[in-house]
């Protein structure tokens, strides 16, 4: 248990779906992230927020919205996905974005059929 | 083109033996690494880390070498034990376009330790 909660584990959405995924952290952190984690490649970071605010957003296509209402919070909004964006998202958190430790939630495995 | 690999997916090792996980990386730039260890239907952990200033940090059973004029660090576990068997994930600290710290992957070496 690392602190960082995501729901929900596992998502089966077709293309035209709307649906989002969503994160919560319990560690008092100012700082959050996206990842997805696709099959035999490395993490890759997808949105960076820090005391709400988007500080990057790593040339992500706009069918992925982020959503940050508070520092505790991190929404990742889903709409017309494509079938290669099926992947694992991984949600972390750190105390801020200098620090390099990342706490990070167990993810959701998204299937876009 | 990636700048942290790790060339093994695999490794098997026996229970009690030592287990070395290697990665190598192209950025100069990077100054601090960490490796991080996922288990199935779980995000990855936190486990060790070592700045560019020092060549090793050791933590109990797990031990990280730096060797900076080679870009390749290494992670020791002595000795394995079956629970130690998981996903293992490099990385380096990098910074975004936008100045913020980001950590870039490697693909991760898959560790069994046999009983």
């Amino acid at each position: 248990e690392t602190g960082v909660t995501q729901t929900p584990r596992h998502l089966v959405m077709g293309m035209t779906n709307k649906k989002s995924l969503k994160c919560e952290q319990h560690l008092g952190h100012n700082a959050m992230y996206w990842y997805k984690q696709s099959a035999k490649k490395p993490l890759e970071l997808m949105f960076v927020y820090n005391f709400k605010e988007q500080t990057e957003n790593n040339s992500v296509p706009s069918r992925f919205s982020p959503e940050c209402p508070n520092s505790s919070h991190l929404f990742l909004h889903l709409h017309t996905l494509q079938p290669e964006d099926s992947a694992l998202y991984l949600c972390a958190s750190s105390r801020g974005v200098g620090s390099e430790e990342q706490y990070f939630g167990p993810g959701t495995r998204l299937t876009v059929t | 083109d990636q700048q942290v690999k790790q060339n093994s997916p695999s490794l098997s090792v026996q229970e009690g033996r030592i287990s070395i996980l290697n990665c190598d990386y192209t950025n100069s730039m990077f100054d601090y690494f960490l490796w991080y260890k996922k288990y199935p239907a779980e995000g990855p952990t936190f486990l060790i880390s070592i700045s560019s200033i020092k060549d090793k940090n050791e933590d109990g059973r797990f031990t990280v070498f730096l060797n900076k004029s080679a870009k390749h660090l290494s992670l020791h576990i002595v000795p394995s034990q079956p629970g130690d068997s998981a996903v293992y994930f490099c990385a380096a600290s990098d910074f975004t376009q936008g100045g913020s710290e980001k950590l870039v992957f490697g693909k991760g070496t898959k560790l069994t330790v046999n009983p």
